[in-house]
């Protein structure tokens, strides 16, 4: 059974920083794209960031281009989403999200989801 | 970035209704398109990917269909697990977009 673990989300100042994180069990994780998307509480999605199965390939949606990287460690079957210069807007959960197919961005297992809240 | 707007924004129906959410694009596709059931408090759920392609599992009252820009999602014969919002996902040299949501209530 897949599963995808998000942790590392909490209550953060205006401008600070936060890594968050994201444990994948039951796939070969080096073979699948991975993605963070994000939701506002009682808002949409918006997808943020994607890499691909090697990690060689990153994409940002333009909102977080510049403040947001996504990475993953293949050893630790982990993904990573570092986040820097909070902004309110960034409050949200954010939800790791796992390729259907190696390197087509339909999401087909997502996790629970952690919830960053950014303070003033 | 390709947009994607969803209509309505919401909607209420009853138990065995036919119900129709459509995803307009501003640009062209192709078949590049996925559906999304989010229940409160859980992650979205993968129904429907490639425009119509149903995901294992999916009951066949959901249907999807649509080309270029204009996308739809059908749930025949509405039930009670279906009260949900609904999101439409595409991509784009590996960029992808949500549309707005559509949630469905019970009348």
């Amino acid at each position: 059974e897949v599963q995808l673990l998000e942790s590392g989300g909490g209550l953060v100042q205006l401008g600070g920083s936060l890594r968050l994180s994201c444990v994948a069990s039951g796939f070969s994780f080096r073979n699948y794209g991975m993605n963070w998307v994000r939701q506002a509480p009682g808002k949409g999605l918006e997808w943020v960031a994607g890499i691909s199965d090697t990690g060689g390939s990153a994409f940002y949606a333009d909102s977080v281009k510049g403040r947001f990287t996504i990475s993953r460690d293949n050893f630790k079957n982990t993904l990573y989403l570092q986040i820097n210069s909070l902004r309110a807007g960034d409050t949200a959960f954010y939800y790791c999200g796992k390729d259907l197919l190696g390197a087509v961005p339909y999401l087909d297992s997502w996790g629970q989801g952690t919830l960053v809240t950014v303070s003033s | 970035a390709i947009q994607l707007t969803q209509s309505p924004s919401s909607l209420s129906a009853s138990v065995g209704d036919k119900v129709t959410i459509t995803c307009r694009a501003s640009q062209g596709i192709y078949s590049a398109l996925a559906w999304y059931q989010q229940r409160p408090g859980k992650p979205p759920k993968l129904l429907i990917y490639d425009v119509s392609t149903l995901e294992r599992g999916v009951p066949s009252r959901f249907s999807g269909s649509g080309s270029g820009t204009d996308f739809t999602l059908t749930i025949s014969g509405l039930q009670p697990e279906d009260f949900a919002t609904y999101y439409c996902q595409q991509f784009t040299d590996f960029l992808l977009s949500f549309g707005g949501g559509t949630k469905v209530e019970i009348k």
